[in-house]
């Protein structure tokens, strides 16, 4: 598989409910990003991070909790989520030394009852 | 801080025709990238085009080009010979140049429509 992967494409949770958003890239990239994206707003990036190292959280509640155990994997794990939470999650990748553009995963849709 | 404005929600174009998205910036840097992304309804979101901002001929692919002034801080997107496939939401983007906090900042998008 090429590219940036993310499953599950679709979830459903409740508020108590514990959950996790898996995010692979496929293309060499060392640096990768969570971003969150709700209908009418622009992405908002949540995490950065930068040879498995988090350079960057973008003040996101404590309720989403961001892994990367390596460069090619990064996770968002979720608990005690509340409605507004829900929205469209997007994974990115970058190669730093090229050109600053980042690939997009086809996203997680969450929807938190 | 960076900003990104897309003054236009919705846009709809005759399949065939030509058509252009706006995209104003604002900044005080000089070194940066701007981005033109396409959202399908499938919602992944790939790269259309992009400018370095140090280069002054605006970049082109295919039936897509670039109006970049730098002065005016403008970077249009002009759609040639549209296809359906093209309907899509499109965001314009900006980020700094070099490091791997750079963000990427996005503005709200305009979601264009071919109709046939």
């Amino acid at each position: 598989e090429t590219g940036v992967t993310q499953t599950p494409r679709h979830l459903v949770m409740g508020m108590t409910n514990k959950k996790s958003l898996k995010c692979e890239q496929h293309l060499g990239h060392n640096a990768m990003y969570w971003y969150k994206q709700s209908a009418k707003k622009p992405l908002e990036l949540m995490f950065v991070y930068s040879l498995e190292e988090r350079v960057e959280n973008n003040s996101v509640p404590s309720r989403f909790s961001p892994e990367c155990p390596n460069s090619s994997h990064l996770f968002l794990h979720l608990h005690t989520l509340q409605p507004e939470d829900s929205a469209l999650y997007l994974c990115a990748s970058r190669d730093t030394g090229r050109y600053n553009e980042q690939f997009f995963g086809p996203g997680t849709r969450l929807t938190v009852l | 801080a960076q900003t990104v404005t897309q003054s236009q929600p919705e846009m709809s174009v005759q399949e065939a025709e030509t058509v252009t998205l706006s995209c104003t910036y604002d900044t005080s840097e000089n070194n940066y990238y701007l981005f033109w992304y396409k959202q399908p309804p499938s919602r992944q979101m790939i790269l259309v085009i992009r400018q370095e901002a140090y280069k002054q001929q605006n970049a082109t692919e295919n039936r897509f080009s670039v109006n970049f002034q730098k002065a005016a801080k403008s970077f249009s997107l002009k759609i040639s010979d549209s296809q359906l496939g093209d309907t899509a939401m499109y965001f314009c983007a900006f980020t700094l140049y070099g490091g791997a906090t750079n963000k990427l900042i996005f503005g709200t998008g305009t979601l264009l429509a071919v109709q046939p």
